[in-house]
């Protein structure tokens, strides 16, 4: 299985709703990170957990709260989301976080109305 | 500060046409320079990592080179399936393991 996949593909939200993004990826990678990219932009790095600890957190809000519950498995919760923060949610992998190549799942469409 | 800078920002060649991509990059210390293909809607799809100047790496139509300052992508004899966003990554040795994304270059390959 060389594959990352992520659920839902898309998600349509108020702001006062609560709502998780789901990854997960079999590879036997100890290294996960979500992304956030908007419309024509890079993808920009939110979060990395290695060996399910969280290693970098890039200054993201507090409404954003990831959870890597096993070496398989990362979740995004969100709460209290704001019309600016919809964008595609891109979870990646790596062997390592010193492993350089990084395997992205399709993404998560997220709208908040 | 680390830059990454991809040009042309819009590329459209006829199928056949060959060309190349650039990335620039000034980072203290490189770790490692990436290049992904991204299309519509879709996640990153990983094509090379190149680690030192001089490297090259090749798959199918395509070969990434690489020099002490820039990266080039270069597409021989593109096909419509080759249209897509590609971009550039670099990873310095003091990033803290993130992935500096260029913007990309939106390549279009009609036929």
């Amino acid at each position: 299985d060389t594959e990352v996949t992520q659920t839902p593909k898309h998600l349509v939200m108020g702001m006062t709703n609560k709502k998780s993004l789901k990854c997960e990826q079999h590879m036997g990678h100890r290294a996960m990170y979500w992304y956030k990219q908007k419309a024509k932009k890079p993808p920009e790095l939110m979060f990395v957990y290695s060996y399910e600890k969280l290693s970098i957190n890039e200054s993201v809000p507090s409404r954003f709260s990831p959870e890597c519950p096993n070496s398989s498995l990362l979740n995004l919760h969100l709460h209290a989301l704001q019309p600016e923060d919809s964008a595609l949610y891109l979870c990646a992998s790596s062997r390592a976080i010193s492993e350089n190549e990084q395997f992205f799942g399709p993404g998560t469409r997220l709208t908040v109305l | 500060e680390d830059q990454v800078t991809q040009s042309p920002e819009a590329l459209r060649l006829q199928e056949g046409e060959s060309s190349s991509l650039n990335c620039s990059y000034t980072v203290s210390g490189l770790r490692g320079l990436f290049w992904y293909r991204q299309d519509p809607g879709k996640g990153p799809e990983f094509l090379f990592t190149l680690y030192s100047a001089g490297e090259e790496k090749e798959k199918e139509r395509l070969k990434a080179t690489l020099t002490k300052k820039e990266s080039f992508l270069h597409i021989t004899a593109p096909k419509p399936e080759d249209s897509a966003t590609y971009l550039c990554a670099v990873q310095a040795q003091n990033s803290g393991y993130a992935l500096n994304f260029g913007k990309g270059t939106s390549l279009l390959v009609t036929p």
